[in-house]
């Protein structure tokens, strides 16, 4: 059974940082690109970044460059975002999701950017 | 960026009646290898949301065969047969042909 579970969301102040992890299972992660795709409070889906299959290549949205590092380990089954320079619009409930089709989503962590 | 937009927003339906919901893009979403990368999400209340239909037509494993899909090019339908109590949520268009992906609005599909 495929399994993606998201780790590491919380409160965090603005101007901090934040890692979250997923964790994968169930399936050859390292045949499979993976994205995080985030959905604020009462509002529809936002695709945040993207990670090929070997971690060779990356895409962001123009409201996370620069501030966010999307990242992989293959060997443990792993996909990480590295937040950095959080600010109020980023909160949300992160989902981790498989392929460019969307064929599996996590439960979601929620990050908070609040004083 | 391709813009994504979905009408209706919001569907009232009668139980065991037909719903259509349809998802236009700004460009062609016909991908450089020939794929259409376009996909039809479900997100039930408090869930995440989940694959219902991926590369225009085809139904993802596990989905009942009353959802089905179709389109070409900027102009797509997600279609339910007979509407169950189960369907209530929120579904989105999807596309990952040209990055940044992009989502739809999402339309709420409601009992009446």
């Amino acid at each position: 059974e495929v399994q993606l579970v998201e780790s590491g969301g919380g409160l965090v102040q603005p101007g901090g940082s934040l890692r979250l992890s997923c964790a994968a299972s169930g399936f050859t992660f390292s045949n499979h690109w993976m994205h995080w795709v985030r959905q604020a409070p009462g509002k529809g889906l936002v695709w945040v970044s993207l990670i090929n299959s070997d971690g060779s290549s990356t895409n962001y949205a123009d409201s996370v460059k620069g501030r966010f590092t999307i990242s992989r380990d293959n060997a443990k089954n792993t996909l990480y975002l590295q937040m950095n320079s959080l600010r109020a619009e980023d909160t949300a409930v992160y989902y981790c999701v498989r392929d460019l089709s969307g064929s599996y989503w996590g439960q979601g962590t929620l990050v908070t950017v609040s004083s | 960026d391709i813009v994504m937009t979905q009408t209706p927003l919001s569907s009232p339906v009668t139980l065991g009646q037909p719903a259509s919901i349809s998802c236009r893009s700004s460009q062609s979403l016909v991908h450089s290898d020939g794929n259409t990368y376009l996909s039809w999400l479900q997100q039930r209340p408090g869930q995440p949301p989940r694959l219902l239909i991926y590369e225009i037509s085809n139904r993802f494993s596990g989905v009942p065969d009353r959802f089905s899909g179709s389109g070409a090019g900027t102009d797509f339908t997600l279609k339910i047969s007979r509407v169950e109590a189960e369907d209530v949520g929120v579904y989105y268009c999807m596309q990952g042909t040209q990055f940044p992906c992009t989502f739809g609005p999402g339309t709420k599909l409601e009992i009446k």
